[in-house]
């Protein structure tokens, strides 16, 4: 079965330090994978999303995910946390083949500290 | 251009009570999703309609929701009779065609926040 897992449920930084928000995912074939930032009372924004192009792919905000087929990650960074980057971040998988269906992580808070 | 329009924003009901929730999602998409998300929890799956057709509810509890996209345009859910359980925010999001065809993604509305007391 298809799954996302996000390793840390919580992550606290600096502003101005890197940011890394960790994603496994479990899939049978290479399925499109997506990072979505929701801001307290606030929608779902897209961030940024891989779709089987370049491996190294760049969203909003400065952001930026990997994707690494031989480690099923998706891993989230950020050269420099800024205090409006503070937020529930999720990872979610569109299985290949599975009818365009999204499946999310568990979410990982981020609080950035001045 | 217009996102995922979804109303009430908010609602308070008391237990064994109905509610419906409205989507109109993005123009000329025709992909809509349904989401229950917990509070601490990602979003949760209810149905996903592909223009008027179901094409995944299975996790949708079928004895007390329902939802129709009867047009292949707007959407509506319906819980009857709630539970204190469902209380959540109640997402809405739409896409060009099937996620993961071509350079599709899907857009999220603001959520309905259901309180169940």
């Amino acid at each position: 079965a298809q799954s996302v897992t996000q390793l840390d449920s919580h992550v606290s930084v600096s502003e101005g330090t890197p940011v890394l928000l960790r994603c496994n995912y479990s899939s049978s074939y290479s399925p499109s994978l997506f990072w979505y930032v929701q801001h307290p009372n606030k929608g779902l924004q897209l961030l940024l999303k891989y779709t089987s192009a370049a491996t190294l792919v760049k969203g909003i905000n400065g952001f930026e995910a990997e994707f690494k087929k031989s480690e099923t990650s998706f891993h989230l960074t950020k050269p420099s946390a800024h205090m409006s980057d503070a937020a529930e971040y999720f990872c979610v998988v569109s299985p290949y083949n599975q009818g365009g269906k999204l499946i999310f992580g568990q979410g990982t808070e981020l609080s950035v500290k001045p | 251009e217009a996102g995922v329009a979804q109303s009430p924003r908010y609602k308070i009901i008391e237990k064994r009570q109905s509610v419906a929730f409205w989507c109109n999602p993005i123009s000329g998409h025709a992909t809509l999703y349904w989401y229950q998300q917990i509070l601490g929890q990602g979003p949760k799956l209810l149905i996903q309609f592909q223009n008027n057709g179901v094409v995944d509810d299975s996790q949708l509890p079928k004895d007390r929701f329902s939802a129709e996209r009867l047009k292949g345009v707007d959407s509506t859910l319906k819980i009857q009779p709630a539970k204190l359980e469902d209380s959540a925010v109640y997402l809405c999001a739409s896409s060009l065609d099937r996620v993961g065809q071509g350079n599709t993604e899907a857009f999220f509305g603001q959520g309905t926040r259901l309180t169940v007391v």
